[in-house]
């Protein structure tokens, strides 16, 4: 099955810095590449996803950029508000069949203003 | 985006009962949800694979006989945690595909077990 590795586990920017996550993937085959932010006390929620037929996909302030070569995912978000404060989770396809996923152990961002 | 919602948000149950949290989709229908379990500070863990009229499909390491999952109708998946303990304490969120196999997954907005 797949393995997804996140990093980094925390992150601190100033408010309208910008941040990086970055995450790497086993499977050679995984063809989608959601991104989720959690608030406490909430389920995850969708900010933006990327196939593998594109290198780039952008969503106002936030992007993702995939690199199937390397096996390695980012997700960008640029101008960071302090409502952007939550925690990240990358994730890919758990099997070649089917549509669970495989989280990455996510990263806390922390936006102070 | 796609609805789901979890039922109850938040229970607590004394050690040796069993307890059901439901999850349905609200404005689509969902063959196929799943349900992950999430301690704190840790990351979502797949548990089982939810799918309409027929058995569910557990992950390694997850008791089939202590989490009883039946998706009755392709809105309304449940979960039942039998013969509570304090180790299954955690935050349970159930997920489903909207628009067919195109993998996207919503979540709902999570049960938080707390067994006394």
């Amino acid at each position: 099955g797949e393995n997804v590795e996140q990093h980094p586990s925390t992150l601190s920017v100033q408010e309208g810095d910008s941040a990086v996550i970055k995450c790497t993937y086993s499977d050679s085959a995984s063809n989608y590449f959601p991104w989720y932010k959690q608030e406490l006390g909430k389920g995850p929620q969708l900010i933006i996803d990327i196939r593998s037929n594109v290198g780039e996909k952008k969503d106002q302030r936030i992007a993702v950029t995939l690199n199937k070569t390397a096996k390695h995912f980012s997700l960008h978000i640029t101008e960071t508000q302090p409502e952007d404060s939550a925690v990240y989770f990358c994730a890919a396809p758990a099997y070649q069949a089917g549509t669970a996923l495989i989280f990455g152990k996510g990263t806390t961002l922390s936006v102070s203003s | 985006g796609a609805v789901v919602s979890q039922h109850p948000s938040r229970v607590i149950c004394k050690s040796g009962t069993s307890v059901k949290i439901e999850c349905r989709s609200l404005d689509f229908q969902a063959t196929t949800m799943f349900w992950y379990r999430q301690f704190p500070k840790q990351s979502l863990m797949l548990m089982a694979t939810s799918n309409e009229g027929s058995k569910a499909t557990y992950e390694q390491g997850v008791e089939k006989d202590k989490f009883l999952i039946n998706h009755a109708s392709l809105t309304l998946s449940t979960l039942t945690v039998t013969s509570a303990h304090p180790e299954d304490s955690s935050f349970y969120i159930c997920s489903a595909v909207a628009g067919g196999n195109t993998g996207e997954l919503f979540f709902g907005e999570g049960s938080r077990l707390t067994v006394l």
